[in-house]
């Protein structure tokens, strides 16, 4: 069985702070991919990164990074020098070689001025 | 760029009533799928095509039929609604019919209400 728990239901920060938000994963496969959604207050749910199992490398895309350690089965994402328009929904979601992907329940995050 | 269109934004429908949600996508992807968001629950799979003609069934199949006749469009029918798919609906397609590599794109949602 495969399942992605985000055990953060909400996070509040003030602007410029960072924060970081946890995505913990299970699978028995060996091959899987993992992703980040972001979900804003309009509904639509935009992609952030896609990070496959054989690789581990971190990851930076300006203010987001991304750190994914197989020995914990975590996939997290943090954002640095947080914006107001970072509020929004995150998802962290996880695939295998079949064709469904499962969601985590989600992270709202709340940057306040 | 329209992506992926989903049509009605809105819908309120008294129990037992049937109806269909739009979803049409201009990406000539194979990949198409249905989710249902609820709170604290995440988004979880209805239903999903790799391409016209053919269908499966995701985590939360019950309740919902789909049909893919054409590349582009994916609808998703309640035969017979219930308060229980009061809900917010989405829909999604990716360019490779293997989910597991691809990035999927997904629709505004229908926020689905049931009396």
């Amino acid at each position: 069985a495969q399942k992605v728990t985000q055990a953060q239901t909400e996070i509040s920060v003030v602007e410029k702070e960072d924060v970081t938000l946890d995505c913990v994963y299970e699978t028995r496969d060996t091959t899987y991919y993992l992703f980040w959604y972001k979900q804003p207050p309009s509904g639509e749910l935009v992609f952030l990164i896609r990070r496959n199992s054989f690789d581990e490398q971190n990851e930076i895309s300006g203010r987001y990074s991304w750190n994914f350690q197989k020995s914990t089965s975590s996939f997290n994402f943090t954002i640095t020098a947080s914006q107001v328009v970072d509020s929004a929904v995150y998802f962290c979601a996880l695939t295998i070689n079949n064709n469904d992907m499962r969601f985590g329940a989600g992270t709202r995050l709340t940057v306040k001025p | 760029n329209a992506g992926v269109t989903q049509t009605p934004k809105f819908q309120v429908l008294k129990t037992g009533q049937s109806m269909t949600l739009q979803c049409a996508q201009d990406m000539n992807h194979e990949y198409m799928s249905w989710y249902r968001q609820d709170p604290g629950m995440g988004l979880r799979l209805i239903h999903y095509s790799v391409g016209a003609g053919i269908t499966d069934q995701g985590e939360v199949p019950n309740g919902y039929n789909v049909s893919r006749s054409t590349t582009e469009d994916f609808p998703l029918r309640l035969l017979s609604a219930a308060p229980s798919q009061t809900s917010v609906y989405f829909c999604a397609s990716s360019y490779s019919k293997v989910l597991a590599k691809n990035i999927q794109y997904f629709g505004a949602g229908t926020r689905l209400s049931v009396l």
